[in-house]
């Protein structure tokens, strides 16, 4: 099976624009989480979809939003960047239906840097 | 929501020599207790996990230990070699609130 993938890879933004970052999880897995990862804070959780609804939502303000479609692929979205949002954006995803309960497959991520 | 704290920070051993990694975890909900190892650059990977039905689990070099009643979490890996060096990360998750919940990880390096 294919793994987990994520794009796009890299991204440059200015402060105030918005990003879209998208998520393809493993065939078959119906739960996509998104964390956010930075050198000092590590694997921060952002939310988490299964089945085309959010599950769960961690402590990040309503700029960062997501969605997931019924092929169980997942986007992101922040809008007005700020440069306290450069940082790699990671997905996993999963087959269980209880939250955080199950193996979760990490993609490579999208490493976004605010200008 | 679950709170994961992990120790140490970084952790320097000679390679051949034992290495062991430990994680507390604060909501009694949680089940399920992975370890990721992430190398510079790429994605995490699993190295193993444990249910809360088990106290200890082992795939060749590595073992992870649970006692549910401390709230404690442990990685051991034996014989290190070049190629553990990485960050490891614990995580605590299945409670049904939060997800899986990270500790901030540990920079293991295994010194020649």
């Amino acid at each position: 099976k294919a793994g987990v993938t994520q794009t796009p890879r890299y991204l440059i933004k200015t402060r105030g624009q918005q990003v879209t970052l998208s998520c393809s999880p493993i065939s078959g897995h119906r739960s996509v989480s998104w964390y956010q990862q930075t050198p000092g804070q590590g694997l921060q959780f952002l939310f988490e979809y299964f089945s085309e609804t959010q599950r769960n939502k961690g402590n990040f303000p309503g700029r960062f939003s997501g969605r997931q479609f019924s092929n169980s692929r997942s986007e992101m979205n922040v809008s007005t960047l700020e440069l306290g949002d450069s940082a790699l954006y990671l997905c996993a995803s999963s087959l269980s239906s209880a939250p955080g309960g199950d193996t979760q497959y990490f993609g490579p991520g999208t490493r976004l840097t605010v200008l | 929501g679950e709170n994961v704290e992990q120790h140490p920070s970084t952790l320097s051993v000679q390679e051949g020599d034992s290495a062991v990694i430990k994680c507390t975890y604060s909501d009694s909900a949680s089940n399920y207790f992975p370890w990721y190892k992430q190398e510079l650059g790429k994605r995490p990977q699993l190295i193993i996990d444990i249910r809360s039905n088990v106290g200890e689990k082992k795939d060749q070099r590595i073992a992870v230990t649970l006692n549910k009643t401390a709230k404690h979490f442990s990685l051991h890996i034996t014989e290190t070699q070049p190629e553990d060096s990485a960050v490891y990360f614990c995580a605590a998750g299945g409670g049904g609130a939060d997800g899986l919940t990270f500790g901030k990880g540990t920079h293991l390096i295994i010194q020649p």
